[in-house]
């Protein structure tokens, strides 16, 4: 569909495993967001990426998360050796930004990621 | 930064009456507050937005006010209905020339037949 697509939809790992995280963003969208969602939660922020330029990190929680988004659409998160406190739903959003405001986020369905 | 407290965290109506929710935040620059409706198996949607130059918007059922001196906006939603069942998110932004939004924890809304 025309949607933000993530993958997957659910992640069951193993404490210490690495994960990758993938969000498709709307054509045409220049910024893309991804946030987590912890259980009883809000959206935390994580990172944004908008256009060709650098990406704010400045919600990872620790130098075990990182992102990229290639050619200014794919993304992908990347949580390392990761541990339990990782559980979480891990949503992606994507807006096209028109006169500075921030426009309305599309968010994807969320990856549930599980560590065991 | 920017901190956004939202009640209640649960809310039950009988179908048909109104639910209110609430939210403040604490930074006097935010003048752009969407709210998000997150239903299972979806994206959660921008169902309504205001920016800090009007008092007040309305689309149907739904209604949001803006109080920026005592900082606080809130969701109304009239004559509900069962699919009005979901999880509802408030965020607050700077706005222009700023992407952040800080959204609250959310507030599980339950509409009883």
């Amino acid at each position: 569909g025309a949607g933000v697509s993530q993958s997957p939809s659910n992640k069951v790992t193993e404490k210490g495993k690495d994960v990758e995280l993938r969000c498709d963003p709307i054509s045409g969208h220049t910024a893309l967001y991804w946030y987590r969602q912890s259980l009883g939660q809000g959206l935390e922020f994580l990172i944004y990426f908008q256009g060709n330029s650098a990406p704010d990190k400045s919600g990872l929680p620790s130098d075990r998360f990182s992102a990229e988004r290639t050619g200014g659409s794919v993304s992908t998160l990347t949580i390392q050796r990761t541990q339990q406190e990782d559980s979480a739903v891990y949503l992606c959003a994507s807006s096209f930004l028109a006169g500075g405001y921030t426009g309305e986020l599309f968010f994807g369905e969320g990856s549930r990621l599980t560590v065991l | 930064g920017e901190n956004v407290e939202q009640h209640p965290s649960t809310l039950s109506v009988q179908e048909g009456d109104s639910a209110v929710i609430k939210c403040t935040y604490s930074d006097s620059a935010s003048n752009y507050f969407p709210w998000y409706k997150q239903e299972l198996g979806k994206g959660s949607q921008l169902i309504i937005d205001i920016r800090s130059n009007v008092g007040e918007k309305k689309d149907q059922r739904i209604a949001v006010t803006l109080n920026k001196t005592a900082k606080h906006f809130s969701l109304h939603i009239t004559e509900t209905q069962p699919e009005d069942s979901a999880v509802y998110f408030c965020a607050a932004s700077p706005g222009a020339g700023s992407y952040q939004l800080t959204f609250g924890k959310g507030t599980k809304l339950s509409v009883i037949p």
